[in-house]
């Protein structure tokens, strides 16, 4: 069984502090790596998909890399804003399926 | 264009009722699948429809059934309801159906319809 890990579970940041979290995933078989941003009451929404060993994604703020061969990714929030307080998940691509981790909480206070 | 949308938001059964939760993917996106969220759980994959079929079944027991409509509008049914059946269902649309080997391809997901059953 595919299991996905994210840490820390939990992350309180006061506005304007950099923070970054971790998904530890098997190495073997890799395809994919997901990542998305759940807001309270709202939909999941897709952040990046990495497949390549080395990949580094930016959106904005955000920045994920990949290192498949050791099974991590990381996700960088620059300057965290308030309105980044949601719960960031992972995802293994994997069997035709996503296989995701518990996600990490992250609020920032103004 | 419009997002997967999800009918019921909210519903409330008794144990032993079943239930239909509805889907509406993205339009021109064909593959539609279905995870379940309980507290402390990570989304779990429950099934994955393309093209009227379904391709993909995760770990859960036959009480949890769907279907796919020729316009890509897809229905979850739970029958014999369990209390351990209370749960965020969402559904998440793409273009193409996942791969045997991996999924690779975005999923755009819908709000989640909130099941409670007492």
């Amino acid at each position: 069984i595919l299991n996905v890990e994210q840490s820390p579970q939990s992350l309180h940041v006061q506005e304007g502090d950099s923070t970054n979290f971790t998904c530890s995933f098997p190495s073997s078989n890799f395809y994919a790596l997901h990542w998305y941003r759940w807001e309270t009451a709202k939909s999941p929404e897709a952040l990046f998909v990495m497949t390549l060993n080395g990949d580094e994604k930016k959106k904005g703020r955000i920045s994920a890399t990949l290192n498949t061969k050791e099974g991590y990714s990381y996700l960088y929030i620059k300057g965290s804003q308030p309105e980044d307080s949601a719960t960031y998940l992972c995802a293994l691509g994997s069997q035709g399926n996503l296989i995701f981790g518990k996600g990490t909480k992250l609020s920032v206070k103004p | 264009k419009a997002g997967v949308t999800q009918t019921p938001r909210y519903l409330i059964k008794t144990r032993g009722q079943q239930v239909t939760l509805s889907c509406s993917p993205i339009s021109g996106h064909r593959s539609v699948s279905w995870y379940q969220q309980t507290p402390g759980q990570g989304l779990q994959f429950l099934f994955e429809y393309f093209s009227e079929t379904q391709r993909n079944k995760g770990n859960f027991p036959g009480r949890f059934s769907g279907r796919q409509f020729s316009n890509s509008r897809s229905e979850m049914n739970v029958s014999t309801l369990e209390l351990g059946d209370s749960a965020l269902y969402l559904c998440a649309s793409s273009l193409a159906p996942g791969l045997a080997g991996g999924r690779t391809d975005t999923q755009y997901f819908g709000p989640g319809t909130r099941l409670t059953v007492l």
